[in-house]
């Protein structure tokens, strides 16, 4: 198994373009989950799904849309990027009902000038 | 609501003492805690869950419902130790972390 895998590892924009953030998984995971990470903020949840077709959102969501069409993946958009969405971005997933940890991909690091 | 307190951005201690890093939460339902662990430029990986009550490369943490934390704890510090400690909450369907404490081992 890859795992939970990400695309891109670094991206630049600039302000005003847009991008998806590709995740994937290959566990057969309903649960997964976006997060972003900043210093002296930690992890915080973007959107997460629960299963394929439904999503919902987490504590920061604004400027992100998300989609999940099938279990295995879940893209992240920025539709009009802002630097304020400068960051480091996790995807996750679990299986659902399961007590193990949250898998997580190795990250995309965005950068928006 | 959902809320994962770590109080301390940094905590620097010298090789072979004792660590805690501190974790407080709120949550109404039965909640399950993890700490992870991040080292330089890698992804997050779990170090231990309340539910296993294990001890993963020294490190032990205590799920105190009365005072709602979960701190971890460390006898003898290392300087391999050094990186940044994540406490997270799994309530429902969402896990939220706290902002995460860095550990800085001196020699």
């Amino acid at each position: 198994n890859a795992g939970v895998t990400q695309t891109p590892k670094f991206q630049v924009l600039k302000t005003g373009q847009s991008m998806t953030l590709q995740c994937a998984q290959d566990m057969n995971h309903e649960y997964m989950s976006w997060y972003r990470q900043d210093p002296g903020m930690g992890l915080r949840l973007i959107h997460y799904s629960v299963g394929a077709g439904i999503t919902d959102q987490g504590e920061v969501p604004n400027g992100y849309n998300v989609s999940r069409s099938t279990t295995e993946d879940f893209p992240l958009r920025l539709l009009s990027a802002a630097p304020s969405q400068t960051s480091v971005y996790f995807c996750a997933s679990i299986k659902a009902g399961s007590t193990d940890t949250q898998y997580f991909g190795p990250g995309t690091r965005l950068t928006v000038l | 609501a959902q809320r994962v307190t770590q109080p301390e951005k940094l905590l620097s201690v010298f090789k072979g003492a004792p660590v805690e890093l501190k974790c407080n939460y709120s949550y109404s339902g039965s909640p399950e805690l993890f700490w992870y662990v991040q080292y330089s430029r890698q992804r997050l990986q779990l170090l231990l869950r309340h539910i296993s009550r294990e001890s993963i490369k020294g490190f032990t943490a205590d799920l105190n419902k009365g005072e709602t934390s979960f701190h971890l704890k460390k006898p003898f510090a290392q300087e391999e130790d050094s990186a940044m400690y994540y406490c997270a909450l799994r309530g429902g369907f969402k896990t939220i972390f706290g902002a995460g404490t860095r550990l800085f081992v001196k020699a």
